[in-house]
């Protein structure tokens, strides 16, 4: 059974740095034939995707935060991990960490991790 | 503001069919397969349909996905009480090159 496990801290202050890494239990991210995915909820509920990334280390971002955000693989741990830099407020949200589809346009996410909750506060 | 856009809520009773819509434009849904999420409370959501109409493993078949144009349709036969769950829509979008989601429809089941 395939899980997935966010991790990181809860709360950060404005103008710093977001980081979570997801780790993968129950599949090899070095397998390959899957993407794997950021996706945020906001407080009102709305979803964005944030970006994914491939074993290779072919990466997809959102256009919109592109300019903020990195997402990167640590095989020899099977995790990846998610940095966005320059926080404010709207970061605010619950993150999570995703298996996507095996191919980027492919938006079969599933399964997820739980969710962590990531305040943007000073 | 949501790229697709979805009725807030819907309601039902029990044995009811409900249809929620979920509106985009042709470089989505016009384009693309529609994908729907099922948000029960207090967990992360969990693909209902993908490719527009086919259910993944486990799913009932009281839920059915169509599309029409630029518009996706979620349909739920025979509502249940643990239907009770938010639920969006999404899409490939080309003009953006990444998925974009529907605000999300509450489903209520009186």
């Amino acid at each position: 059974q395939v899980q997935l496990q966010e991790s990181g801290p809860g709360l950060v202050k404005p103008s710093e740095t977001l980081s979570l890494t997801c780790t993968v239990s129950g599949d090899s991210i070095d397998s390959g034939g899957y993407f794997w995915t950021w996706i945020r909820q906001y407080p009102g509920k709305g979803l964005e995707w944030i970006g994914n990334i491939y074993y290779t280390g072919t990466t997809y971002y959102n256009t919109s935060l592109k300019s903020r955000i990195s997402i990167s693989v640590d095989m020899s741990k099977n995790q990846f991990s998610l940095r966005l830099t320059s926080v404010t407020a709207a970061d605010t949200a619950v993150y999570y960490c995703a298996r996507g589809g095996v191919v980027t346009t492919s938006l079969k996410f599933g399964p997820w991790g739980q969710g962590t909750l990531v305040t943007v506060s000073s | 503001q949501s790229m697709l856009t979805q009725p807030p809520s819907a309601s039902g009773t029990p044995g009811q069919r409900v249809t929620i819509s979920c509106s985009g434009r042709y470089s989505n849904i016009g384009s693309n397969s529609a994908y729907w999420y099922q948000q029960l409370p207090g967990t992360a959501p969990k693909l209902l349909i993908h490719s527009t109409n086919e259910r993944p493993s486990g799913v009932p078949d009281r839920f059915s996905g169509s599309k029409s144009g630029t518009s996706a349709s979620l349909a739920i036969s025979g509502l249940r009480s643990e239907d009770e769950a938010d639920y969006y829509c999404a899409a490939w979008d080309d003009s953006l090159s990444g998925p974009v989601f529907g605000g999300g429809t509450k489903v209520t089941v009186l």
